[in-house]
């Protein structure tokens, strides 16, 4: 069965820590993406990757950094982790054309105190 | 304007009943339309796609797609609690290559 693996399902962090968060895709996927969801506001885009090496911003940026050094690998960096990041933070990858669709994977539920 | 429009409910429907679901979009370039189904603390799940207009069933799911009047809806025949979830709309847009576009999601109660 394809999937998308996160590192953690979740995960407790103090204010200014620099936070890794690690997805994995097995289905050979050119694209992958970041997501943050909130009560309300929905699906937020974070940053997302069309290849290795190779980033964009997406609508939220502030804040994360992103890492993409292998095709099926792409990690969030939350860089000083504040209050306002905790959320629960989705990953997702689709085909080159993105005919299919995302898969996501479980999410992370990241709590800041 | 949002680009995905939904009604963010709760939509109540007793079981057994027909569930319709409603997205309204406002890109008229958008190609493909996803519908996906998210039970509460769960990620996302897809149900189905459709690009063309029309219909295009998938055991109980029937998505309904009208480029014409920009709207996409899916209809749940014989609603189960089980179905009870929030489901997202979304949608790729041309010339954006692969990156969806959501909707905040319909929360759906299937009530016995």
């Amino acid at each position: 069965d394809v999937k998308v693996t996160q590192s953690s399902r979740y995960l407790v962090k103090r204010t200014g820590e620099k936070v890794f968060l690690e997805c994995v895709q097995d289905m050979d996927h050119e694209n992958m993406f970041w997501y943050r969801q909130d009560p309300g506001l929905g699906l937020r885009l974070i940053y997302f990757s069309y290849d290795v090496k190779m980033k964009e911003k997406g609508d939220i940026p502030e804040g994360y950094s992103v890492s993409r050094e292998k095709k099926e690998r792409f990690s969030l960096i939350l860089e000083s982790a504040s209050t306002n990041q905790t959320s629960m933070y989705l990953c997702a990858s689709s085909s080159g054309t993105g005919a299919g669709g995302y898969t996501f994977g479980s999410g992370t539920r990241l709590t800041v105190v | 304007q949002k680009e995905v429009e939904q009604n963010s409910g709760p939509l109540s429907v007793p079981e057994g009943a027909i569930a319709s679901l409603n997205c309204t979009y406002s890109d008229r370039g958008s190609q493909s339309f996803f519908w996906y189904r998210q039970y509460s603390g769960k990620s996302p799940e897809l149900i189905m796609f459709i690009y063309s207009n029309g219909d295009k069933e998938d055991g109980r799911f029937t998505a309904q797609l009208n480029k014409a009047s920009q709207y996409v809806s899916l209809l749940i025949r014989d609603s189960q609690p089980s179905d009870s979830a929030t489901y997202l709309c979304a949608l790729l847009r041309g010339g954006t290559a692969s990156k969806l576009t959501f909707g905040t999601g319909t929360r759906l109660q299937v009530t016995l």
